[in-house]
């Protein structure tokens, strides 16, 4: 257990759906971040959260859309998904984002099919 | 732009053997890096954080050394067993959140 939770664990859902996303994290941690892991890829940047304020956006499709409340809870709001975008979808959180001895930890991450 | 690399993409060992895992990066301007195991479907756990002022680091039967003026990092594992089976990543972070390689996967063969 690494204290930050996704949910859910897996989630198979169609090109029209909407779904959510969530992540919380109980560390105490101001930062907070997606990324993405497609097979046979290094694991991408999508979006950065410090303290509640979105810092870093990779040229990400705007059918990906992150929202954070407040600095344990993260979300991700998928809409007209393609099959391609089919990943893990992996959140993290750390004391603060680019800074010395400021270590990352993982959820368990959400396995997303588009059909 | 960061790049991270990752040498051998996979390696498969004996049980009881000794290996080393490596690990490049371009930009040496890093301020940690961390090495990550990673069970098939599952997430990432943190094993091992270096800080760029640290030459290198140990828990248990796992040691990783830095050496950032040659942009290098090696996570030596001692002893391996079956249990050490799975992907292991390595990321950098400095002025940009965390850079991934594509990891070494590793299975150590009873």
């Amino acid at each position: 257990e690494t204290g930050v939770t996704q949910t859910p664990r897996h989630l198979v859902m169609g090109m029209t759906n909407k779904k959510s996303l969530k992540c919380e994290q109980h560390l105490g941690h101001n930062a907070m971040y997606w990324y993405k892991q497609s097979a046979k890829k290094p694991l991408e940047l999508m979006f950065v959260y410090s303290l509640e304020e979105r810092v870093e956006n990779n040229s990400v499709p705007s059918r990906f859309s992150p929202e954070c409340p407040n600095s344990s809870h993260l979300f991700l709001h998928l809409h007209t998904l393609q099959p391609e975008d089919s990943a893990l979808y992996l959140c993290a959180s750390s004391p603060h984002p680019g800074a010395l001895n400021t270590e990352a930890f993982f959820g368990q991450g959400t396995r997303l099919t588009v059909v | 732009k960061q790049e991270v690399t990752q040498i051998p993409a996979a390696l498969s060992v004996p049980e009881g053997e000794n290996l080393v895992l490596n690990c490049s990066f371009t930009d040496s301007a890093i301020y940690n890096l961390q090495w990550f195991r990673q069970d098939p479907g599952k997430g990432l756990t943190s094993l091992l954080l270096i800080q760029s002022s640290q030459r290198e680091q140990t828990s248990g039967r796992l040691n990783a050394s830095l050496d950032k003026s040659s942009g290098r990092s090696t996570l030596y594992i001692a002893a391996s067993q079956p249990g050490d089976s799975a992907t292991y990543l390595c990321a950098v972070s400095g002025n940009t959140p965390l850079v991934f390689g594509k990891g070494t996967r590793l299975s150590v063969i009873a």
